[in-house]
């Protein structure tokens, strides 16, 4: 798989229940975010993780970081029907460093 | 909150013209980005710009693409002369100096570009 790969690819679940995706990477990174992105939609940046933690929580979000493992979880909880959206992880190689390497996306449904 | 506004939002020419995309990007900030997502594939890097010069770029990239800051506060993308497979969405971002380069970026709702 290549620098940031999401899975699942689409994932559809009942509101108020929670959401996980994953993400996975092949080379070190110097930090990890996450993007959403409503159809049509430029992305929104929700949450950076940096290479030295290992959880972080902004509401009703919550990112883990496996370095030894390179992946990355991103677990929405009591999810809502604006939730629906697709999610990004994104890499970057080195501190400073000016690109960004986005995965494929997760796309989330969130049914009422 | 302020954001990164884009014009136009769809654009449509023929194949070897040249086309010019706008970003006005968030007044403070001074790192900018374009990013472009060919539909159903990912977000793709293109180029970051600081400091009126080009900081990084990718392979894509190439003599065809140039980008300019004319003033303070426009920042555009030139594809001199298109291509079919030129067509995506194209996506201006750019960060806050209070924030490393790279980190949260404050993407534009994109200019859609279509090739025919």
């Amino acid at each position: 798989s290549q620098q940031g790969e999401e899975d699942p690819q689409a994932l559809s679940i009942q509101e108020g229940e929670n959401a996980t995706m994953n993400c996975s990477y092949k080379t070190s990174i110097n930090n990890l975010q996450w993007y959403r992105q409503n159809s049509g939609r430029g992305l929104v940046h929700l949450i950076l993780i940096r290479s030295n933690e290992r959880e972080k929580h902004s509401g009703r979000l919550r990112v883990t970081l496996d370095t030894s493992k390179k992946s990355s979880s991103l677990l929405i909880t009591a999810s809502r029907a604006a939730d629906t959206a697709s999610y990004f992880c994104a890499t970057d190689k080195d501190q400073g460093a000016q690109k960004l390497v986005f995965g494929q996306g997760t796309r989330l449904t969130i049914n009422p | 909150e302020p954001e990164v506004t884009q014009t136009p939002s769809h654009q449509v020419t023929q194949m070897g013209q040249e086309v010019i995309l706008r970003c006005v990007p968030i007044s403070n900030h001074l790192y900018f980005y374009w990013y472009r997502q060919i539909l159903g594939q990912k977000v793709e890097f293109l180029v970051s710009f600081y400091n009126n010069e080009i900081s990084e770029k990718s392979e894509i990239f190439d003599d065809q693409f140039s980008v300019e800051r004319p003033d303070g506060s426009n920042f555009t993308l030139k594809i001199r002369s298109t291509k079919l497979e030129d067509s995506a969405m194209y996506f201006c971002a750019s960060s806050s100096p209070r924030d490393s380069p790279n980190e949260k970026l404050f993407f534009g709702s994109g200019t859609q570009l279509s090739v025919l």
